[in-house]
């Protein structure tokens, strides 16, 4: 069975940091793309990085360019997130999401991210 | 890509169908996602039309144009949920709409 777990959500002060994991079972992490798409409360789903399967291309959405790194580390089929210059506006709810043939079809449960001070 | 358009609300009665719209999908690779509250969002459509194994076939999907639509037919009470609509042209080309809300009377 598929699943993903992440997990490192927590409280955080505006401008800090925080490291969100994501680890897969049931499948290998080297086979797919990996994103994350984050949920404001009360709001929308929102594309936030992806990396391709060997690690080596990455990608951010506008919003959190230079802020935040996408990385993964196949043999232990697990993908970060680095946060960084944490804002208000970064709280909410991480999904890591397994791409497959042009759409996510796994998703995980989610991880919340708490920014206030 | 820009955001895509989805109406805020939907509702239909037990046994209506409802049918949810998505403008602005450019590229084909258009999904649709149902996510209950407090759940991660599950896919329920991709490639446009396709339903992936165990996926009810009362839902339906469809493209026109730059406009996507999910059908849901035979309306139950369980279907009342948040639909995503997603257009997919790659790693740095995501587009995901605003969601509906959709309420079974």
């Amino acid at each position: 069975e598929v699943q993903l777990v992440e997990s490192g959500g927590t409280l955080v002060q505006p401008g800090g940091s925080l490291r969100l994991s994501c680890v897969g079972s049931g499948f290998s992490l080297s086979n797919h793309a990996m994103h994350w798409v984050r949920q404001a409360p009360g709001k929308g789903l929102e594309y936030v990085s992806a990396v391709s399967a060997d690690g080596g291309s990455t990608y951010y959405a506008n919003s959190v360019e230079g802020r935040f790194t996408i990385s993964r580390d196949n043999s232990k089929n697990t993908l970060w997130l680095q946060m960084g210059s944490l804002r208000p506006e970064d709280m909410g709810v991480y999904y890591c999401a397994r791409v497959n043939s042009n759409k996510y079809d796994y998703w995980g449960q989610g991880t919340l991210v708490t920014v206030s001070s | 890509q820009s955001a895509l358009t989805q109406p805020p609300s939907a509702s239909g009665s037990p046994g209506q169908s409802v049918t949810i719209s998505c403008t602005g999908t450019s590229w084909y690779h258009v999904s649709w996602y149902q996510q209950h509250p407090g759940k991660a969002p599950k896919l329920m459509i991709y490639d446009v039309s396709n339903r992936p194994s165990g996926v009810s076939d009362r839902f339906s999907g469809s493209k026109s144009g730059n406009t996507a639509s999910l059908t849901i037919s035979g309306l139950q009470a369980e279907d009342e949920a948040d639909y995503y609509c997603t257009s997919y042209g790659g790693s740095n080309s995501v587009a995901f709409g605003g969601g509906t809300k959709l309420t079974v009377l």
